[in-house]
Order: structure tokens, then sequence, then C-alpha cells
């Protein structure tokens, strides 16, 4: 089975600052990764897919980049509303879905 | 507009038997592979089980294989989670979500809780 390693697991940062979080993946899985948004008592919301697309309608200060087993979500300039956790998600080994164990997001 | 709406959840004791219903609607239903995830409480998001467009293939879990039987009714737009010898640790929210193409999940429902507890 493959396993995601995410880090950190949680952060705190000013707004405007720019966040970084990894996803390592145990073995190659080429770009088949998503990120995720979860806010509290809410449903995960799909922010990038394939590593590095933005999915339609999410703000460009999100980002991601990577492939093979390291991967790499950026926000760029951190705001209030993006207070949440963020988790990793590969799909290379189907059927089975994996998940990064997640990132919370503070602001400072 | 796609919804995905979960049902079913509750309180029940250890052994006991719940069925979950996930209603669909704002696209073709039929067309597309389902999963089910699970978050259990303060905790991260564990996949439980896919099922293919048309019901023929499905896929669980270590920890539910034998216990949980993942089906649908394409008929009625309606995804099912049929949960049996409930144990405490199934104890999570559990969300049914669209598989847009081969993994690649784009929606969630709302999730139910299912709380298992003497």
């Amino acid at each position: 089975d493959i396993q995601m390693t995410q880090s950190p697991s949680s952060l705190s940062a000013s707004v405007g600052d720019r966040v970084t979080i990894t996803c390592q993946a145990s073995q190659d899985i080429s770009n088949y990764l998503n990120w995720y948004q979860q806010k509290p008592g809410k449903a995960p919301k799909l922010l990038i897919y394939d590593a590095s697309n933005l999915e339609t309608g999410v703000p460009s200060r999100f980002s991601g980049s990577g492939s093979g087993t390291d991967f790499t979500f950026t926000i760029s300039s951190l705001q209030p509303e993006d207070i949440a956790t963020y988790y990793c998600q590969q799909y290379d080994n189907l059927p089975a879905l994996t998940f990064g164990g997640g990132t919370k997001v503070e602001i400072k | 507009e796609v919804q995905l709406v979960e049902s079913g959840g509750g309180l029940v004791q250890p052994g006991g038997s719940l069925r979950l219903s996930c209603a669909a609607s704002g696209f073709t239903f039929s067309s597309y592979w389902m999963h089910w995830v699970r978050q259990a409480p303060g905790k991260g998001l564990v996949w439980v089980s896919r099922i293919n467009s048309d019901g023929s293939s499905t896929s669980y879990a270590d920890s539910v294989k034998g216990r949980f039987t993942i089906s649908r009714d394409n008929a009625k737009n309606t995804l099912y989670l049929q949960m049996n010898s409930l144990r405490a640790e199934d104890t999570a929210v559990y969300y049914c979500a669209r598989d847009f193409s081969s993994g690649l999940v784009d929606y969630w429902g709302q999730g139910t809780l299912v709380t298992v507890s003497s």
C-alpha cells in the first residue's frame, strides 16, 4: 500500500504570508495527487488535481507542484478564509484512495 | 448543481447494523464511480469503499472487508453502504464522494455521523 506523509501537521502564519505544505509518497505516483481543503464541520473541497491543476473557481493564490514522490502545496498570500485543514490524496494505487494526515493552518 | 446528500447515520450498539444512503442529483449518476470515505472525530480522512458505475465491481478497505457492503441503485440515483458487525472504531462521519475520473474525487456530500457505543 502507498503511504502519504504530509508535513507539517499544523502551522501558524500571518495574513499575507506564503504557506507551504509538503506531501511525500512512499512510491512513485507520477502526478496522481490531489489537494483538498476542509473547513471545520464541512466536507472536503477539491483545490488542486493532477498535482498542479487548479480546480475551476479556486483562487489563484493556491498552487501545487511536484511529481513522482515529492509534492508541494502553496498558498501565496494567506487569507483569513483559508483557515482550514489541507489534505493530499493519491490515486495512483486504485481502487484505494490514500490521504495524507492533514495540515491544520491557523492565523498567527 | 451536483448534490450528494447522505442519510442514515445515528447511534448503534457494538455488533449492530446500519445502512447509509447517499442521494445524488445534478449529474448522470449512472456514469460515475462512487466512494465512501470516513473521518473519525478529530482525525483524518480514510477511504472505505468504492463501486464502479454499474455496480458490478466493488472494493473495500481491509478494516471493513467482510462487514460492509457498498451498492447502488442507478434508477433511484442512490448509493448505499450496509454496515454490519459495527465496532467502536467505526465511529466516524461517513462521506459519499463522486469519482470524476479514476480516483479523482471532485464532489463530496456533507456527511452523516455514525456513533457506535453501548
